[in-house]
C-alpha cells in the first residue's frame, strides 16, 4: 500500500527560530511535491522536486529529495507569522503523475 | 487566466440526490484530476483524466462519476448522494511541462449531504 507520512502533524512555533517538516513514502517516486493551504482556501504549489538529491529555496522555505531513503524535508528557516498554514507533501506516480498525499502538516508560527 | 474554476462553492444536498460539479480550465492543460478533502486528512483522488474523452479511477472512485467531452471540462458527478461524501472537493489540471506535471488547484466546492 502506498503511504505517504509527514511529521509532526502540528507545529507551533516562534518567530525567528527554525524548524523542519519531514515527509517520508513508502515507494520508489522521482517526484515529490510540497503545497500550502491556508484554511479554507485552496492548494497552493510550493515546490516540485523531480530527482535524487533535489534542492529547491523560495523565501524562508527550502525544500530537498532523497529518493533513496523515500524522504523530503521542508525547512523553515527563522520563521515569520505569515508562514502560519497547513503544508502538504505528495509523492507523484504514473503517467499523469497522480497524486497521494500526506496528512499535512499544520504550522503555528507566534510572535 | 482565469486558471482553474469550479462550479458550485457550496452546495447542500439531501441523501440519494444527485448532482454535477463542473470544472474548468484554460490553461490549455492535458490532465485533469479530481480530489476530496476531508477534515484533518490529505487530499485522496477520485478520478483523472489524461485527455478529452479519457478517464480513469484513483484511490476512492465509489459512487462518482466523471466525464470529460471537452478538453478544458472534467465533470463530477454524484448519481445518490451520501453523508460519506460531506466532503471539500478539489479539482486541478497539469501539463507535462519537462515532467513536473505540477498541478494547479481550483477553489474548491464545499458539499454537505444530509
Amino acid at each position: 500500500e502506498l503511504k505517504v507520512e509527514q511529521n509532526p502533524l502540528f507545529l507551533s512555533m516562534q518567530e525567528g527560530k527554525n524548524y523542519t517538516i519531514y515527509c517520508n513514502y513508502s515507494t520508489t517516486s522521482d517526484r515529490l511535491y510540497w503545497y500550502r493551504q491556508d484554511p479554507g482556501k485552496s492548494l497552493e504549489s510550493l515546490f516540485v522536486l523531480l530527482s535524487n538529491g533535489a534542492v529547491k529555496q523560495e523565501g524562508r522555505l527550502m525544500a530537498s529529495l532523497d529518493t533513496k531513503a523515500r524522504l523530503s524535508t521542508l525547512h523553515i528557516t527563522a520563521a515569520v507569522h505569515d508562514l502560519s498554514a497547513t503544508y502538504f507533501c505528495a509523492r507523484g506516480s504514473g503517467t499523469a503523475s497522480k497524486l497521494t498525499f500526506g496528512t499535512g502538516t499544520r504550522l503555528q508560527v507566534t510572535l | 487566466n482565469a486558471g482553474v474554476t469550479q462550479t458550485p462553492k457550496f452546495r447542500v444536498l439531501k441523501t440519494g440526490q444527485s448532482m454535477t460539479l463542473l470544472c474548468a480550465q484554460d490553461m490549455n492543460h492535458e490532465y485533469m484530476y479530481w480530489y476530496r478533502q476531508d477534515p484533518g486528512m490529505g487530499l485522496r483522488l477520485i478520478h483523472y483524466s489524461v485527455g478529452e474523452g479519457t478517464t480513469a479511477k484513483g484511490e476512492v472512485p465509489d459512487g462518482y462519476n466523471v466525464s470529460r467531452l471537452k478538453k478544458q471540462n472534467f465533470l463530477l458527478g454524484l448519481e445518490s448522494a451520501a453523508p460519506s461524501q460531506t466532503s471539500v472537493y478539489f479539482c486541478a489540471s497539469s501539463r507535462t511541462s519537462g515532467g513536473s506535471y505540477e498541478q494547479y488547484f481550483g477553489p474548491g466546492t464545499r458539499l454537505t449531504v444530509t
